[in-house]
C-alpha cells in the first residue's frame, strides 16, 4: 500500500485531456512538501516530468501540467498522443523518519 | 553526458549477499543526495534508501532497515547499496537517483537500472 493514492489507470483518445490525482495526508503533501511527477515509458526507467508541484523541466511538452492543492496534486495531460501511454507516478516526502521519501502507486496511462 | 550507470545486480540465493555500485558521470557528484528505488516486476516504485551529498544523513526504508546499507565515494562518483540477508520480495529492478539543486527535492537523473533477482 503505497503512502500516495493514485487511479491504477486512465484512459483517453488522442487529443483529450485526461487528470491523474495524487493524495496524500498532513504529513506528506498537506505538510507543505513539493510533489514530483515521473513518466516510465515501457520498458524504460523513470523521467522527471514535473517538478515543485508545477514546474516542466526544459524538453517536457507544455502539454503536460501540474498543480497541488491542500493533500492532494494533479497531473494533466492536454492533446493526448499516443507517446504519452506510459505509467506516471507522483512522488514527495514524509515528516515520517522511516520512510522520508514516498511515492504514488503509479497510474497507467492508456491512449485509446 | 549527465549519466547514471547501475551495475552488481544478479541472481542470488535467499539469505544471500549482493552489492550493487552505481557510477556517475557528467555531472557535479559531490553536491547530489543519492537515493537507491526499486521496481519489483509489475509492480510500483518504491524508495529503499537515502544519503546526503556528504554521506552524513542516510535514511532507510523499513523494509531493509538491517539489511541494507547505502555508502558513496565522491573521490570515485560511486554510490553503492550493499544487501545482506536477501528476501524473495526484495527482487526487483534497482535504480540509483540522484537529487541536485535545480528541479528543487525531485530525482532529476536515473539510471538504467540492474535486475536483482532472489530465488533458489
Amino acid at each position: 500500500q503505497s503512502v500516495l493514492t493514485q487511479p491504477p489507470s486512465v484512459s483517453g483518445a488522442p487529443g483529450q485531456r485526461v487528470t491523474i490525482s495524487c493524495t496524500g495526508s498532513s504529513s506528506n503533501i498537506g505538510a507543505g512538501y513539493d510533489v514530483h511527477w515521473y513518466q516510465q515509458l515501457p520498458g524504460t526507467a523513470p523521467k522527471l516530468l514535473i517538478y515543485g508541484n508545477s514546474n516542466r523541466p526544459s524538453g517536457v511538452p507544455d502539454r503536460f501540467s501540474g498543480s497541488k492543492s491542500g493533500t492532494s496534486a494533479s497531473l494533466a495531460i492536454t492533446g493526448l498522443q499516443a507517446e504519452d501511454e506510459a505509467d506516471y507516478y507522483c512522488q514527495s516526502y514524509d515528516s515520517s523518519l522511516s520512510s522520508p521519501v514516498v511515492f504514488g502507486g503509479g497510474t497507467k496511462l492508456t491512449v485509446l | 553526458q549527465v549519466q547514471l550507470v547501475e551495475s552488481g545486480g544478479g541472481l542470488v540465493k535467499p539469505g544471500g549477499s549482493l552489492r550493487l555500485s552505481c557510477a556517475a558521470s557528467g555531472f557535479t557528484f559531490s553536491d547530489y543526495y543519492m537515493s537507491w528505488i526499486r521496481q519489483a516486476p509489475g509492480k510500483g516504485l518504491e524508495w529503499v534508501s537515502y544519503i546526503s551529498s556528504s554521506g552524513s544523513t542516510i535514511y532507510y526504508a523499513d523494509s531493509v532497515k538491517g539489511r541494507f546499507t547505502i555508502s558513496r565515494d565522491n573521490a570515485k562518483n560511486s554510490l553503492y547499496l550493499q544487501m545482506n540477508s536477501l528476501r524473495a520480495e526484495d527482487t526487483a529492478v534497482y535504480y540509483c537517483a540522484a537529487r541536485g539543486y535545480s528541479y528543487g527535492s525531485a530525482f532529476d537523473i536515473w539510471g538504467q537500472g540492474t535486475m536483482v533477482t532472489v530465488s533458489s
